[in-house]
């Protein structure tokens, strides 16, 4: 069974330019997250969908942040404009929300931003 | 900032057994998971125990769970080469999905 797929896996883009990552989830899971990961510390969550709805996007900062999961299957989180900040490791999840009382949440391998 | 927190470096020889601790804060959390990071890859679920329970064990990992201090560690027995990553604590409260991270321990295994 194919994991979480995830691209691209490096990105270097300048400062003010736009960015886009896309994930590929689980085949079957309907639940999907994208987390921010800074250097030396744990995953934060960004944005949480279950199926195509966006439920919980309170940690995103949606004045250059937005994300998309058009059909429910793959999504993309976009950056515009980056900034220095923003870099960081980017990942995505995928569970089986409500299907199981474990929501064991898998992780792709992540993209690594670096903003100049 | 986190409310799981890890010591940040663990140095061990190779064969031996490496503990590595992580303390909690939600009391009433219902999972505590162990994640494994290698370099320039994702986290990987390596196992994770219940609230109720105070020990699991899954061939080299003994998971134990102290609620009352909410410490909670993983051994690995007859640590590899293969083992060196970061290692990740997270708990996540009851009916809630929302996964907290401690900011990791790099374990790093000597010959």
């Amino acid at each position: 069974e194919a994991g979480v797929v995830q691209s691209p896996r490096y990105k270097i883009i300048e400062k003010r330019q736009p960015v886009a990552f896309w994930c590929n989830p689980i085949s079957g899971h309907n639940t999907l997250y994208w987390y921010r990961q800074n250097l030396g510390q744990g995953p934060e969550l960004l944005i949480r969908y279950e199926n195509e709805e966006a439920v919980d996007d309170s940690q995103l900062p949606k004045d250059r942040f937005s994300a998309e999961r058009l059909k429910g299957v793959d999504s993309t989180l976009k950056i515009q404009p980056a900034e220095l900040g923003d870099s960081a490791v980017y990942l995505c999840a995928s569970s089986a929300w409500g299907v199981d009382t474990l929501d064991t949440q898998y992780f792709g391998p992540g993209t690594r931003l670096t903003v100049l | 900032g986190e409310d799981v927190e890890q010591s940040l470096f663990l140095s061990v020889r190779e064969g031996d057994s490496s503990v590595i601790n992580c303390t909690y804060t939600d009391s009433s959390s219902t999972y505590l998971y162990w994640y494994k990071q290698e370099p320039g890859a994702g986290l990987q679920l390596l196992t994770y125990i219940f609230s109720n329970m105070d020990m699991k064990q899954d061939q080299r990992l003994t998971v134990l769970l102290n609620k009352k201090d909410k410490h909670l560690s993983l051994r690995i027995a007859d640590t590899q080469t293969g083992d060196s990553a970061i290692y990740f604590c997270a708990e996540i409260p009851p009916n809630d999905y929302k996964l907290s991270f401690g900011a990791g321990t790099t374990v790093t295994v000597r010959a």
